[in-house]
């Protein structure tokens, strides 16, 4: 079964300083996606990024950046310089391609979440 | 402004009592989906539907049901089967196309608590 580990509960930074969230999945399939969220304070949970299992191509938008490694399976996310701003709960998931419960279900697994507060 | 309504925000419920969480979308999304967040947690999935008329159980069903009898709208129901259902409920959708790739949008929640 697929699953996503966050091994971070919580992590403080004060402002400024760059912070990285880590992700570790398992999967069986060789097509895979992976997601991250953030939640903010008011519960709406906003999608960050997607990367599909074939591009290893690590990705950067503004102060946010994707280190994804399948040698590792990890798929890590870094905020440089943070903000208060950036204070909220981030999400890693993982869906697979193929149909493993052959109920037609693609499931988005979650990781527990990291809980990032950025101290000003 | 398209985008996901979640109603009420807050909610309590009685024991022995359903009460229905309400899913609106105006994204023209094919696919709902309902989950669960406890504190600590992340979500967990406890009905899908890919198409009207249709819908599949995730993976705690028990004590919930769904409906959808409209593309826009996805209610979930918590029964009083569900012995514990203080949770933070969130809806999302995603459009169409391959189910596992798609980004799915989040609605803000609806808080419930047991009285």
């Amino acid at each position: 079964a697929q699953k996503v580990t966050q091994a971070q509960t919580e992590i403080s930074v004060v402002e400024k300083e760059d912070v990285t969230l880590d992700c570790v999945y398992e999967t069986r399939d060789t097509t895979y996606y992976l997601f991250w969220y953030k939640q903010p304070p008011s519960g709406e949970l906003v999608f960050l990024i997607r990367r599909n299992s074939f591009d290893e191509q690590n990705e950067i938008s503004g102060r946010y950046s994707w280190n994804f490694q399948k040698s590792t399976s990890s798929f890590n996310f870094t905020i440089t310089a943070s903000q208060v701003v950036d204070s909220a709960v981030y999400f890693c998931a993982l869906s697979e391609a193929r149909d493993y419960s052959g109920a037609g279900s693609y499931q988005l697994t979650f990781g527990k979440g990291t809980k990032l507060s950025v101290i000003p | 402004d398209g985008g996901i309504t979640q109603s009420p925000k807050y909610l309590f419920r009685k024991e022995g009592q359903n009460v229905t969480l309400s899913c609106e979308q105006n994204l023209n999304h094919d696919a709902m989906y309902w989950y669960r967040q406890d504190p600590g947690q992340g979500l967990r999935l406890i009905y899908y539907s890919q198409i009207v008329n249709d819908f599949q159980k995730g993976d705690i069903a028990e004590g919930y049901s769904v409906s959808r009898e409209k593309k826009e709208s996805f209610p979930l129901t918590v029964t009083s089967a569900q012995k514990n259902p203080t949770a933070f409920y969130l809806c999302a959708s995603s459009p169409p196309g391959h189910i596992a790739k798609n980004i799915q949008y989040f609605g803000a929640g609806t808080r419930l608590s047991v009285l």
